[in-house]
């Protein structure tokens, strides 16, 4: 059965410094998104992304994080200064369409800025 | 935005209990699905199910929409059931996104 993949499956980094998260949708979906989840919390929304461009993000997604699809496949989610709270599992997610369809999710990436 | 509400926060059963996890959600959905999230963190996509009843294996999910709650039953609990189980719901169609709830902390004992 086809799945979403991410990697790393963990990152850790320096407050201030760059990360970019990865993921691999899906093939032939079409909306892609991400979400976080601060240990010992519930998963938040984030992004989503469709026909190349941010459709919706939530307060979370400031200036510091950014995405992209750079081909064919890969969906990134960049975060340019990381904070000591960025700190948290991410996820990411496809559909193959909107609203009628299952959100499968990736294994996730924990990130852990010290 | 809308709300999700999940009971009970912690369940402890002894292997092989049956159990119920309520989902209450506070506004029309066109996107409802359970999730259990295991001990390395993952989320296992268990049902997709806006309305209706169904069933895998020990597991099974009835969803009424109209009265906005859904139920999710696991029957002869297993050690390997332990997680969190997350409920989350998504309003509109279109580009809507998943609102998940606090979900339900479970611990199945041998």
């Amino acid at each position: 059965e086809p799945e979403v993949t991410q990697t790393p499956s963990h990152q850790v980094t320096q407050m201030g410094q760059e990360v970019i998260l990865r993921c691999v949708p899906i093939s032939n979906h079409l909306y892609f998104y991400w979400y976080r989840q601060i240990l010992g919390q519930k998963v938040e929304f984030l992004v989503s992304f469709y026909n190349n461009e941010i459709s919706e993000k939530s307060e979370i997604f400031d200036d510091q994080f950014s995405v992209e699809r750079p081909d064919g496949s890969n969906f990134t989610l960049k975060i340019r200064s990381t904070k000591l709270e960025d700190s948290a599992m991410y996820f990411c997610a496809s559909r193959d369409r909107s609203s009628t369809d299952t959100q499968y999710f990736g294994p996730g990436t924990r990130l852990t800025v010290l | 935005g809308i709300q999700v509400e999940q009971s009970p926060p912690d369940l402890i059963l002894q292997e092989g209990a049956n159990s119920t996890l309520r989902c209450n959600f506070s506004d029309s959905v066109n996107n409802l699905q359970w999730f259990h999230q295991n001990p390395w963190g993952q989320l296992i996509n268990l049902f997709y199910i806006p309305s209706g009843t169904k069933q895998n294996g020990r597991l099974s999910a009835t969803t009424v929409a109209t009265e906005r709650y859904s139920l999710l039953y696991i029957s002869s609990s297993q050690t390997t059931d332990s997680g969190v189980y997350f409920c989350a719901v998504e309003r509109d169609s279109g580009y809507s996104t998943l609102t998940f709830g606090k979900g339900t902390m479970l611990l199945v004992s041998p």
